[in-house]
Parts: structure tokens; C-alpha cells; sequence
């Protein structure tokens, strides 16, 4: 079956510019998370959805970052304003929801701020 | 707050066992360990999990101490393929937070 995609692979934006950066999880997964992984570094848990509601945002570094699954299934993950410090690749993961299972990840966005 | 530790890098002869260790020592009592692998340039790939008792499935076996301080990933027969880099993780207690850390470089030799 289809895994975890991410759209789009590579995004380069200007100094200031809004990205959004769109996720599809694994169909039926309720689970969806979102990291955040710098070059050499391991991903660091930005927000965590159950369905739509966002239930844990407290790894988003600022109020630049927004994060939204309106029907539950496909998310988005906004940052305005964006800094060259936003520089990254933008993971997103989906699993089932209880305790101790396995999450599956998409390959990513990476993020070049110039 | 949760933590991992784990040797930056570390090599392992093809064929032979790879043994990676990660110390975990803040871990609460009902919190999982989870192990994964990240290959260059994709997302990360979950290896196995657990709580107290040793586990094994067909990729790996996890070896966690007695106290739950810290555990050890066990590579069998590790090939070329298995080069990549290996995170330990742990969630944040009453949070969905889950911690990576740096990982492990593990680079098999031929």
C-alpha cells in the first residue's frame, strides 16, 4: 500500500516568503506528526495531531509556525515569515494511535531559506 | 526533561554483529524505547520496540537493562546495507513528544 508522501520534495524560498508544506498520511492512520530535522542533527518533534485536533504543539519554535488537519487526514504545516534559521527538511509521520506503535515516515521536505 | 545518549559513530565488519548501545536513564516506568534508522536523504524507518522484556523481530533484537537505564540494539549479521544512522528514542512523559537525540553513525565495512 501507499506510504506516507510529502509535497513538495524541495522548496526554496526568499527571506520572508510563507511556505506550506502539505502531508499525506497512510490512509486510516489517526496519528500525524510533524518534525523538523537540521543538517547533522536528529528530527526534533514540532506538533502532534488524533484525527483534527491538535493535541501536543509545543515543539513549534514560534508563532510563525502553524500547523492545521482540518478533516483529519491530510495536514499542512505553514511557517511565515520564513528565516534562514527555518532551513531544514520537514518530516511528517503517521501511525495508529495506541501506545507503542510504530510511526511511518514520509520523505521529507527540505526547506532552503536564502 | 526525556534524553538519549549514544556514541556519535561506530563501525562493524560485514557479516559480524553491530551492538548499539544508548543510555536512556530518565525514562519513566510505562515509557517505551524505540529504535529507528535513518538512510541518507530519507525518512526515518522504525526498527523495533520495548518496554522491559527483551525483544526481537526479524530485522534486530533490543536488549534493555534491568533498571531501563539502557539498552542495546543488536545488528545480527550486519551487511553493507545496514550503514545508516540509528536513533534511540523515548517520549516525554504525559506529552506526545518523542526525543531522537544525535544517533549513532554506524558504517559497515566490507
Amino acid at each position: 500500500g501507499a506510504g506516507v508522501s510529502q509535497s513538495p520534495r524541495y522548496k526554496v524560498a526568499k527571506r520572508g516568503q510563507d511556505v506550506a508544506l502539505r502531508c499525506d498520511p497512510i490512509s486510516g492512520h489517526v496519528s500525524l506528526f510533524w518534525y523538523q530535522q537540521a543538517l547533522g542533527q536528529g528530527p526534533e518533534f514540532l506538533t502532534y495531531f488524533q484525527n483534527e485536533a491538535q493535541l501536543d504543539k509545543s515543539g513549534l519554535p514560534s508563532d510563525r509556525f502553524f500547523a492545521e488537519r482540518p478533516e483529519g487526514s491530510v495536514s499542512t504545516l505553514k511557517i511565515q515569515r520564513t528565516q534562514q534559521e527555518d532551513s531544514a527538511v520537514y518530516l511528517c509521520a503517521s501511525s495508529r494511535p495506541q501506545t507503542g506503535q510504530e510511526q511511518y515516515f514520509g520523505p521529507g521536505t527540505r526547506l532552503t531559506v536564502t | 526533561d526525556a534524553k538519549t545518549t549514544q556514541p556519535p559513530s561506530m563501525d562493524c565488519a560485514e557479516g559480524r554483529a553491530a551492538n548499539l548501545p544508548c543510555n536512556h536513564s530518565t525514562i519513566s516506568g510505562n515509557e517505551y524505547v524505540y529504535w529507528y534508522r535513518q538512510i541518507h536523504s530519507q525518512g526515518p524507518q522504525y526498527i523495533i520496540h520495548g518496554l522491559k522484556n527483551n525483544e526481537t523481530n526479524e530485522m534486530a533484537s533490543l536488549i534493555i537493562t534491568e533498571d531501563r537505564k539502557s539498552s542495546t540494539l543488536i545488528l545480527p549479521h550486519a551487511t553493507l546495507r545496514d550503514t545508516a544512522v540509528y536513533y534511540c528514542i523515548v517520549r516525554v512523559v504525559g506529552t506526545y513528544k518523542y526525543i531522537f537525540g544525535t544517533g549513532t553513525r554506524l558504517k559497515v565495512l566490507a
